[in-house]
């Protein structure tokens, strides 16, 4: 089983419409969770952390269950800008001093005209 | 957004070359990461060097050599590769973990094409 498991998609998402996915980790243990997005042929950027209540980003939201081991990500008026692969990245909570990071192979969106 | 930089930006070697792949971090973070990844595949961590001690290596064969002269700087050295090894080289770090903190900041990256 993959420690980080993504639906790779593409969603394909009008302008302004709302697109939601998740993601399932396997290590319970994890501490830390974020989402990244990566543009073609570029690297990943942070996009935000995720945190244990829920936490919002503009027009980003992002919630943690912690039950079922799975982050999910909500972008609310997609823009074409969003267009992007979603990497999900859960910390492998062993208590390294430098933090040992799972990525998702990510979910591709692509928002349409 | 200068952060972490990489250089070369693009590499094409034959599989006799050797050559050095340089990452610069300017976060005054402690841990540096070399992630190799290839087409449609996640992003594999290959190395990682905390306040300059490799403590992480992911069975990254030995023609890859590490090195980690301060927390500044990282160096990922290529020796005799195959052509399988072409695939985008990313170089990344974090502050300690100390705080909880271990989210990643990368560079732009270096693609490597072996021929």
């Amino acid at each position: 089983r993959k420690e980080v498991e993504q639906d790779p998609g593409p969603f394909n998402v009008p302008e302004g419409a709302t697109v939601a996915f998740n993601c399932t980790y396997s290590n319970s243990a994890s501490q830390s969770f974020f989402w990244y997005r990566q543009d073609c042929r570029k690297e990943p950027k942070l996009l935000m952390s995720v945190y244990s209540s829920g936490n919002e980003d503009g027009r980003f939201t992002a919630q943690l269950n912690r039950a079922s081991q799975y982050i999910s990500l909500l972008i609310r008026d997609s823009k074409l800008s969003d267009s992007a692969t979603y990497l999900c990245v859960v910390n492998g909570a062993d208590g390294d001093s430098w933090g040992k990071l799972q990525f998702g192979a990510g979910t591709q969106v692509v928002v349409t005209p | 957004e200068t952060g972490v930089t990489q250089t070369p930006r693009h590499l094409v070697m034959g599989m006799t070359n050797k050559k050095s792949l340089k990452c610069e971090q300017h976060l005054g973070h402690n841990a540096m990461y070399w992630y190799k990844q290839s087409a449609k595949k996640p992003l594999e961590l290959m190395f990682v060097y905390s306040l300059e001690e490799r403590v992480e290596n992911n069975s990254v064969p030995s023609r890859f050599s590490p090195e980690c002269p301060n927390s500044s700087h990282l160096f990922l050295h290529l020796h005799t590769l195959q052509p399988e090894d072409s695939a985008l080289y990313l170089c990344a770090s974090s502050p300690t973990g100390r705080e909880g903190r271990y989210e990643q900041y990368f560079g732009p990256g270096t693609r490597l094409t072996v021929t």
